[in-house]
């Protein structure tokens, strides 16, 4: 069964500084996906890694794919306070294509 | 992007009573449907995948009688709360993919989400 962690669950940070989220999952998958979710909001698609090695950025964030190590990363740079929500990772399994989903890391950025 | 839409976006009902929430993919035939559950502050649980045509597959642990799943065609599912009670108040996102190149599917496009609340 796949399992998916995100850490840290909670962070605040303050405007201006970067900080990187991590998903770590247990099982095989080459496709994983972050998506944004404001409170009261269904779910917004940041990004879709296809492969190993995959970089994707789009303006503040960026995240990355290693397969091998089952890792994904999401790095913030320079935040500001827009960026305030909460993120998921989901990998999909490599069977089913069904999304797992992470627990999910609250991001509060003060000014 | 696909769009998916959701219908009702909230819903109150009494406890005992069945409740029916559309997903519907506006701009794309979706081969795919799945329906999410999240309580609040928590992450989302897949509770079904639905096919067009074919009985839906459930969960671990979720009950099939009472979350009743249908695809009738590739651009909607429903998904009906039966007999609802307080603990299934929760906000229902579906989500609708197509199939791809060597039937691999594209990615799901999520829909707005439906809040319930059972009284």
């Amino acid at each position: 069964e796949l399992k998916v962690e995100q850490n840290p669950l909670f962070l605040s940070m303050q405007e201006g500084k970067n900080y990187t989220i991590y998903c770590n999952y247990s099982t095989t998958s080459d496709r994983l996906y972050w998506y944004r979710q404001d409170p009261g909001k269904s779910l917004e698609s940041l990004f879709v890694l296809l492969s190993n090695g995959a970089v994707k950025q789009e303006g503040r964030l960026m995240a990355s794919l290693d397969t091998k190590a089952r890792l994904s990363t999401l790095h913030i740079t320079a935040a500001v306070h827009d960026l305030s929500a909460t993120y998921f990772c989901a990998p999909d399994t490599d069977s089913s294509y069904k999304l797992i989903f992470g627990s999910g890391t609250r991001l509060l950025v003060r000014p | 992007g696909a769009v998916v839409s959701q219908h009702p976006s909230w819903v109150i009902c009494k406890s005992g009573t069945s409740v029916k929430i559309e997903c519907r993919s506006l701009d794309f035939q979706a081969t795919t449907m799945f329906w999410y559950r999240q309580f609040p502050k928590q992450s989302l649980m897949l509770m079904a995948t639905s096919n067009e045509g074919s009985k839906a597959t459930y969960e671990q642990g979720v009950e099939k009688d009472k979350f009743l799943i249908n695809h009738a065609s590739l651009t909607l599912s429903t998904l009906t709360v039966t007999s609802a009670h307080p603990e299934d108040s929760s906000f229902y996102i579906c989500s609708a993919s197509a199939l791809g190149l060597a039937g691999v599917p594209y990615e799901q496009y999520f829909g707005p989400g439906t809040r319930l609340t059972v009284t």
